[in-house]
């Protein structure tokens, strides 16, 4: 089955400090997108950033960007000038064969604390 | 407004007694999938849709029936629910298309007792 490991069950940071989460995934594509989801105690998922495979340039979303590794199959998340509504469970995933968005392989998630 | 509806948001019931979680989306996706979300282990594919009338497993299937009769609805069906089904479930929906997010619902809170 293919995988995505989400190696920090927990995170903290302070306040306008930079954290970083960490993912890794396995998979036998060549082309494929990777996503990080956010969801806070209110349950909603939102998407913080995707970076689709074929892109070397690393995806940016304003506080947020990533550090793309394909040959080491990394995706981590780099969080700056942490703010405490950044505080929530983080989960990278996979998208599906066909690119899309239909068969989501999520890790486990990592719980990022943001202390004032 | 653009979003996902499920319903209902909490639910308590018992063993064995049949149940339905509806999810309804207003944006003309194709793709419709159920999610579960438990401590420890992520979010899991239950099932998913690419259109209507087309439906595969995703990864944890058993214990569950989905169908999806109309492009806007996917309910996802209990017939025998037990305890080891208590979960967090997400319904999503997404274009058919490249890179396009998975828009979630709520989340229904599904306890068996």
């Amino acid at each position: 089955a293919q995988t995505v490991t989400q190696s920090q069950p927990e995170m903290s940071v302070q306040e306008a400090e930079t954290v970083t989460l960490s993912c890794t995934y396995d998979t036998s594509e060549s082309d494929y997108y990777l996503f990080w989801y956010k969801q806070p105690p209110s349950r909603q998922m939102i998407l913080v950033i995707r970076q689709e495979a074929y892109k070397q340039q690393n995806a940016t979303e304003n506080r947020f960007s990533v550090n793309f590794q394909k040959a080491a199959k990394s995706f981590s998340l780099k969080i700056s000038d942490s703010q405490l509504g950044d505080a929530a469970m983080y989960f990278c995933a996979r998208g599906g064969r066909q690119g899309g968005s239909e068969k989501l392989v999520f890790g486990k998630g990592t719980k990022l604390t943001v202390n004032p | 407004e653009a979003q996902v509806t499920q319903n209902p948001r909490y639910l308590i019931t018992v063993t064995g007694k049949k149940l339905t979680v509806t999810c309804s989306q207003n944006m003309n996706h194709e793709y419709m999938s159920w999610y579960r979300q438990d401590p420890g282990l992520g979010l899991r594919q239950i099932y998913y849709s690419m259109n209507v009338e087309v439906t595969d497993k995703g990864d944890v299937p058993e214990g569950y029936k989905v169908s999806r009769k109309e492009k806007r609805n996917f309910p996802l069906i209990l017939e025998s629910p037990s305890p080891n089904q208590t979960s967090l479930y997400f319904c999503a929906s997404s274009l058919f298309s490249r890179g396009t997010e998975a828009f979630f619902g709520q989340g229904t809170r599904l306890t068996v007792v």
